[in-house]
């Protein structure tokens, strides 16, 4: 597509549960970043992708957060046993290649109960 | 490790007004620096991009300068609107050995009110 697509807009989860959050970078686009936005402006990388392998993970949380682009599907970042903390807004961009503007989705608003 | 600094963090001009928004960085060794607007409640709209080897880029209204060397890029908004009322965010990824990973670091952003 033309734009990258988040879904979904907002997710709820108690403490504890899981949470999944998926990504369809624009086509032909080789390369796909995730980002967590806390406290309105604080931007922190997790992870990106070449395709379907890990570019950079050196954001990742050691525990608990994982991702995945597998092909011909939505790429995805899942959490496990969210904590309050994790209230955050997920963004995910992609580029044709890492030297190249970024474009960014809408964003998936995960909200920890 | 890099650290990137907005000033100021918010600024409320009257409709017509030109302004400069201000981005520092620490480490000078960049690949690129990218400018964005966020609209409350959005996603991330890229502006423009600079590379390290340019010292300039514009677009419209837009026009956005590197000095790498001082670590300080400004975005000039010319004959401003109250559409440009936003979050502004610079970002700017490291250079790896002449390459870049693409991992972005930001700063804080200026909010900026254009009112009528």
């Amino acid at each position: 597509g033309e734009e990258v697509a988040q879904t979904p807009k907002h997710l709820v989860r108690g403490e504890g549960q899981k949470a999944k959050l998926y990504c369809a970078p624009i086509k032909g686009h080789s390369y796909v970043f995730w980002y967590q936005q806390v406290l309105k402006n604080e931007f922190k990388f997790l992870i990106s992708f070449q395709n379907e392998n890990v570019f950079d993970e050196t954001g990742m949380p050691k525990e608990r957060f994982s991702a995945k682009c597998l092909p011909n599907s939505p790429c995805s970042l899942e959490i496990q046993a969210t904590k309050l903390e994790d209230s955050a807004v997920y963004f995910c961009a992609s580029s044709l290649s890492p030297g190249n503007e970024q474009y960014f989705g809408p964003g998936t608003r995960l909200t920890v109960t | 490790k890099q650290e990137v600094t907005q000033i100021p963090a918010a600024l409320s001009v009257p409709e017509g007004e030109n302004l400069v928004l201000n981005c520092s960085f620490t480490d000078s060794a960049i690949y690129n620096l990218q400018w964005f607007r966020q609209d409350p409640g959005k996603g991330l709209t890229s502006l423009l991009l600079i590379q390290s080897s340019q010292r300039e880029q514009t677009s419209g209204r837009l026009n956005a300068s590197l000095d790498k060397s001082s670590g300080r890029s400004t975005l000039y908004i010319a004959a401003s609107q109250p559409g440009d009322s936003a979050t502004y965010l610079c970002a700017v990824s490291s250079n790896a050995g002449g390459t870049s990973y693409g991992k972005l670091t930001f700063g804080q952003g200026t909010i900026l009110t254009v009112h009528p």
